[in-house]
């Protein structure tokens, strides 16, 4: 089976624009999350969905949003880039239960000019 | 709130000697441990996690840790290391009560330099 896959994998935008990332999740995960990591940190939560439902939000402004579609794919969209969202997005997927883990996809790396 | 404290951002170790990476966590609520390995250029992959149960977790790649409730610990340890170790180690847990979600709290990580 195909694990979590994410679309693109490298994106340069200039500040003040707009981005829309994407992720598909491991067939049968209804759950996504997204994660910011930093270059030299650990991943930073940023939104869960499950069942197109947000599940929970991270300390991230407004200008972070996201969507959960039926088929269970979801988009992370910032909108008025900074030089500060430079970092590699991470999606990941989980079947149901809270004890189940999370599965990563290998991210989008995200470098504002 | 949770946190996660990874002391050591790199630990360099030779080849076939034995390693530890340090993990700390905080909580107010119990937790699910996990460790996560990540090569470069790539997302995160699930070396073990501990739910409930025997406090020494088996993992892939030869990998194990143990939970120590009273220390807060969940320390990673490997007998033997290779070249192909090499990469970031990160230390998370997530809320065990769940609530809405089952988000991870991220240590800082732990570069693992394996020389030969």
């Amino acid at each position: 089976d195909a694990g979590v896959t994410q679309s693109p994998t490298h994106l340069i935008k200039t500040r003040g624009q707009h981005v829309t990332l994407r992720c598909s999740p491991i067939s049968g995960h209804k759950s996504v999350s997204w994660y910011q990591q930093v270059l030299g940190q650990g991943p930073q939560f940023i939104f869960q969905y499950y069942e197109k439902e947000e599940r929970g939000r991270g300390n991230f402004p407004d200008r972070f949003s996201a969507r959960q579609f039926p088929n269970y794919s979801s988009e992370l969209n910032v909108n008025a880039l900074l030089l500060g969202d430079s970092a590699l997005y991470l999606c990941a997927s989980r079947t149901d239960g809270y004890d189940q883990p999370q599965h990563f996809g290998d991210g989008t790396r995200l470098s504002i000019l | 709130a949770q946190s996660v404290t990874q002391l050591d951002s790199q630990v360099p170790v030779f080849e076939e000697a034995p390693v530890e990476l340090r993990c700390n966590y905080s909580s107010s609520v119990s937790v699910y441990l996990f460790w996560y390995v990540q090569y470069p250029n790539q997302g995160l992959q699930l070396l073990l996690k501990y739910l409930s149960g025997s406090t020494l977790v088996k993992g892939i790649n030869g990998f194990e840790a143990e939970f120590n409730k009273s220390q807060t610990s969940f320390h990673l340890r490997k007998p033997s290391v290779h070249i192909s170790d090499t990469a970031e180690y990160f230390c998370a847990v997530s809320d065990r009560a769940g609530g809405a979600t089952n988000k991870l709290i991220f240590g800082t990580g732990t570069l693992l330099a394996v020389q030969p």
